[in-house]
């Protein structure tokens, strides 16, 4: 059983595009997130969720939108594709706010190539 | 400066040696430290996580934290061919909810 899955796993589209990626998770946690991993391989938190409430947004533009319909959801909508938004995309979950003895666990990430 | 810095490799010994990987870090206010590991083409999987100073050992796996340097380490002992991957380490304090921060990554290969 997959316990954060995201679709797509590959996403090839031109700049200027507009794009979603989704992520479900089935354990039942209340916060999810999403990270951005560059091509050398920093990872970097992007947007969190607890119980469907935005708790963390870092300096991204704002043609990152995230959604979440619920707490097993969050979907990532890019506007306006450029270049420099390529990279692997991870969803993540875990149960609680705060980092005292929760782990974080992700998905298998959607690479994404703007051409 | 970035706020955690961790050399990316590659590095790459032969198997059953000891490995270390190490990180370092300028913000005193982090409290937890995590060791994550990624395959290639996957996801980051934790590996080892330790709250404040001290060291802490699980199976060939031994992470150390000292806060006074600002410096954490794991150590691998008898490497096996399986644990060739990209080590992460991640840090975060009480403030800011789960707020993680990452190191680039030390990408290692254990040759058998």
């Amino acid at each position: 059983d997959t316990a954060v899955s995201q679709t797509p796993k590959y996403l090839v589209t031109q700049m200027g595009n507009d794009k979603s990626i989704k992520c479900e998770q089935n354990l039942g946690h209340d916060t999810m997130y999403w990270y951005k991993q560059d091509s050398k391989k920093f990872l970097k938190i992007m947007f969190s969720y607890n119980n469907k409430e935005l708790i963390i947004n870092e300096t991204v533009p704002n043609r990152f939108s995230p959604k979440s319909p619920d707490k097993a959801h969050l979907n990532l909508h890019i506007n306006s594709l450029e270049l420099g938004d390529s990279a692997v995309y991870f969803c993540a979950s875990s149960q609680g706010m705060g980092l005292a003895g929760r782990t974080q666990y992700f998905g298998p990430g959607t690479r994404l190539l703007v051409l | 400066q970035k706020e955690v810095e961790q050399d990316p490799g590659p590095l790459s010994v032969p198997e059953g040696a000891i490995v270390s990987l190490n990180c370092t870090y300028s913000n005193s206010a982090f409290q937890y430290f995590m060791w994550y590991r990624q395959y290639s083409r996957k996801g980051p999987e934790l590996l080892m996580y330790t709250y404040s100073s001290g060291n802490k050992e699980d199976g060939r796996f031994t992470a150390q934290v000292d806060k006074s340097s600002k410096y954490i380490s794991l150590f691998i002992r008898d490497s096996q061919p399986s644990d060739s991957a990209t080590y992460l380490c991640a840090m975060g304090g009480i403030q800011g909810a789960q707020k993680l921060v990452f190191g680039q990554g030390t990408r290692l290969t254990i040759n058998p």
